[in-house]
């Protein structure tokens, strides 16, 4: 099975500055149709999860540009150029490669 | 819009069986190249895959579950449904349902939380 690591666990940001939640995974994730399956979701406090990024970079529909996700292989970023209030709660990285699928820990965004 | 609905009892006892649906709205179930899968969440703790189940009836399990799980789709009535034997306490959680294109999870139900106590 393919474990996914994520760090921080726990990041709390200044709203208006930029944070960075970075994700490992134990194997590759780049498929050989040149697609990393790498997901990025947001559980805001008492909700389900959103899908932010999917294969790695893509946004999904809605989601603001100051999100963005990097990353190829076992490395993955996901970057919030500019933080807002509405950004809190816990983010997850997900592994869509081989099942079982697999989640990170979490990372708990809160605002100073 | 697509929606998807959880249903299903919120207790069950001990060793008993968890049965829940998840009831889609907005769109076929059987159409497009979807799979429906589910994931619980135990309180204050992260994300578990369950299992998916494709629009043909093909299932994946995690295999930590797989002997006790059955995942089912009647596209008749635009449902998939989880089931769950021999239930612990450590079967307790908030289950949600999912709709999974191109490995993306787009969709989600609001969650039902189970509670297995007798």
């Amino acid at each position: 099975d393919i474990v996914m690591t994520q760090s921080p666990l726990s990041l709390p940001v200044t709203p208006g500055e930029p944070a960075s939640i970075s994700c490992r995974s134990s194997q590759s994730l780049l498929q050989s149709n040149g697609y990393n399956y790498l997901d990025w979701y947001l559980q805001k406090p008492g909700q389900s999860p959103q899908l932010l990024i999917y294969l790695g970079s893509n946004r999904a529909s809605g989601v603001p540009d100051r999100f963005s996700g990097i990353g190829s292989g076992t490395d993955f970023t996901l970057n919030i150029s500019r933080v807002e209030a509405e950004d809190v709660g816990l983010y997850y990285c997900m592994q869509t490669l081989q099942t079982p699928h697999s989640f990170g820990q979490g990372t708990k965004l809160e605002i100073k | 819009q697509v929606q998807l609905q959880e249903s299903g009892p919120g207790l069950v006892k001990p060793s008993q069986t968890l049965s829940l649906t998840c009831t889609v709205s907005g769109g076929s179930i059987s159409s497009g190249s979807y799979f429906w899968s589910w994931i619980r969440q135990p309180a204050e703790k992260g994300l578990e895959w369950i299992g998916r189940i494709s629009t043909s009836g093909t299932t994946n399990y995690n295999p930590s579950l797989k002997s006790r799980l059955t995942i089912s789709i009647d596209s008749s009535k635009n449902q998939f449904s989880l089931n769950l034997t021999s239930v612990t306490a450590a079967d307790t959680a908030v289950y949600y349902c999912a709709r999974v294109r191109s490995g993306a999870y787009d969709y989600w139900g609001q969650g039902a939380l189970v509670t297995v106590s007798s």
